[in-house]
């Protein structure tokens, strides 16, 4: 398994400010996500992030609007750019073990836009 | 398209009274279904993967099973801790987790 810890766990946020999300794991993966999860919705995903790799992101996401970094094995990050009140949602980082077929989610960071 | 759908939306239990959650799917090339476990508030818990048809898992008071079209998660006897939404993901040849909707079980005491 994998152990994630994001920060902050929550936020409340300005509309036109930007908001870098943190994601760390307890164990080198090559494969980390980014997922967001609007209110009452289910999981959609915004970007894969390689390291050694520009991040790959899905339709309708992005790179000035989520950029990404992917430094080394245990970190990523994920900026949510110029927000608005629809950006707020749950953002939640995801790896994928390189031994296993199981993907684990972190706690997920809670971001209000007023 | 690969597609998932998850029912009931929502379940209403007394303590005790069990049910099935169903996860319909339509993928190219299944390479895994995955249930996970969503508290308010909090990143799904991962609770099994399942890869062919007829194979099951059990853990607790949980047993998943599946089929070529569809799985299920049986709960027997539920408690009021078991209350949370349930979610269905499927990958597929693209290696991507595709994610049902979810369906959230209330159980009462």
């Amino acid at each position: 398994s994998a152990v994630i810890s994001q920060k902050p766990s929550r936020d409340i946020c300005q509309r036109g400010t930007s908001l870098t999300i943190q994601c760390q794991v307890d164990s080198q993966v090559t494969m980390m996500f980014w997922y967001r999860q609007q209110p009452g919705q289910s999981l959609t995903l915004i970007a894969t992030a390689n390291q050694g790799s520009e991040a790959t992101y899905e339709s309708g996401f992005v790179i000035d609007k989520f950029p990404i970094s992917r430094p080394n094995l245990t970190f990523s990050t994920l900026t949510v750019s110029n927000m608005s009140p629809e950006d707020s949602s749950i953002y939640l980082c995801s790896v994928h073990p390189d031994n296993t077929d199981t993907q684990y989610f972190g706690p997920g960071t809670r971001l209000t836009v007023l | 398209e690969d597609q998932v759908t998850q029912s009931p939306e929502a379940l209403r239990l007394q303590e005790g009274e069990s049910s099935s959650l169903n996860c319909s799917y339509t993928v190219s090339g299944l390479r895994g279904l995955f249930w996970y476990r969503q508290d308010p508030g909090k990143g799904p818990e991962f609770l099994f993967t399942l890869y062919s048809a007829g194979e099951e898992k059990e853990k607790e008071r949980l047993k998943a099973t599946l089929t070529k079209k569809e799985s299920f998660l049986h709960i027997t006897a539920p408690k009021p801790e078991d209350s949370a939404t349930y979610l269905c993901a499927v990958r597929s040849n693209t290696g991507k987790l595709i994610f049902g909707q979810g369906t959230t079980l209330q159980v009462k005491p």
